[in-house]
């Protein structure tokens, strides 16, 4: 009965290659993100959705594209993997939009591009 | 736009000690405060939050976070720690009424508990 899951959790691939990451959410929650988390550890958020519709996508190459084919699912497709795409990718959701919502995030999945 | 500042990236401290976790942030508009653990391997689980009302925030596994409005701080403190509290710690703010805008993260503190 996990919350937030993410599949799969490792990802070894080589440059240039597309690829996908899944989330899923039994929380019933509105509101999903895909924070980004660099070798230094760094969390950088990359989207957010509300039910189904994008909300936020900060400064990300149009390589990365999410989908949400419905308001537990948000995925994230790659497209021509590169090296610096490198990272921990950690999928989240919260119950809204406001009110200092807490936000409950999956296991990540460890992309590694070779 | 906020910023948030961690100034130790790591802190060692012995076992049943108490420890601080530094954060700062920087923001022109009010802003909600979280921090967040990530243990080894695992992803983030929420600790404690400020949104309102009493600056003393108590959070799970023994930790508390005060709220600092002049100082722009919400430093994190546990009076004994525990070999188990070895993780990292990421405090994180939100923009009031900011809608869906995501967390923005300090770089991580690093806990590290010694026998």
């Amino acid at each position: 009965d996990t919350a937030v899951s993410q599949t799969p959790k490792y990802l070894v691939t080589q440059m240039g290659n597309d690829k996908s990451i899944k989330c899923e959410q039994n929380l019933g929650h509105d509101t999903m993100y895909w924070y980004k988390q660099d070798s230094k550890k760094f969390l950088k958020i990359m989207f957010s959705y509300n039910n189904k519709e994008l909300i936020i996508n900060e400064t990300v190459p149009n390589r990365f594209s999410p989908k949400s084919p419905d308001k537990a699912h948000l995925n994230l497709h790659i497209n021509s993997l590169e090296l610096g795409d490198s990272a921990v990718y950690f999928c989240a959701s919260s119950p809204g939009v406001g009110v200092g919502d807490t936000q409950y995030f999956g296991p990540g999945t460890r992309l590694t591009v070779l | 736009a906020q910023s948030v500042t961690q100034l130790d990236s790591q802190v060692p401290v012995f076992e049943e000690a108490p420890v601080e976790l530094r954060c700062n942030y920087s923001s022109s508009v009010s802003v909600y405060l979280f921090w967040y653990v990530q243990y080894p391997n695992q992803g983030l689980q929420l600790l404690l939050k400020y949104l309102s009302g009493s600056t003393l925030v108590k959070g799970i596994n023994g930790f508390e976070a005060e709220f600092n409005k002049s100082q722009t701080s919400f430093h994190l403190r546990k009076p004994s720690v525990h070999i188990s509290d070895t993780a990292e710690y990421f405090c994180a703010v939100s923009e009031v009424g900011g809608g869906a805008d995501g967390l923005t993260f300090g770089k991580g503190t690093h806990l590290i508990i010694q026998p």
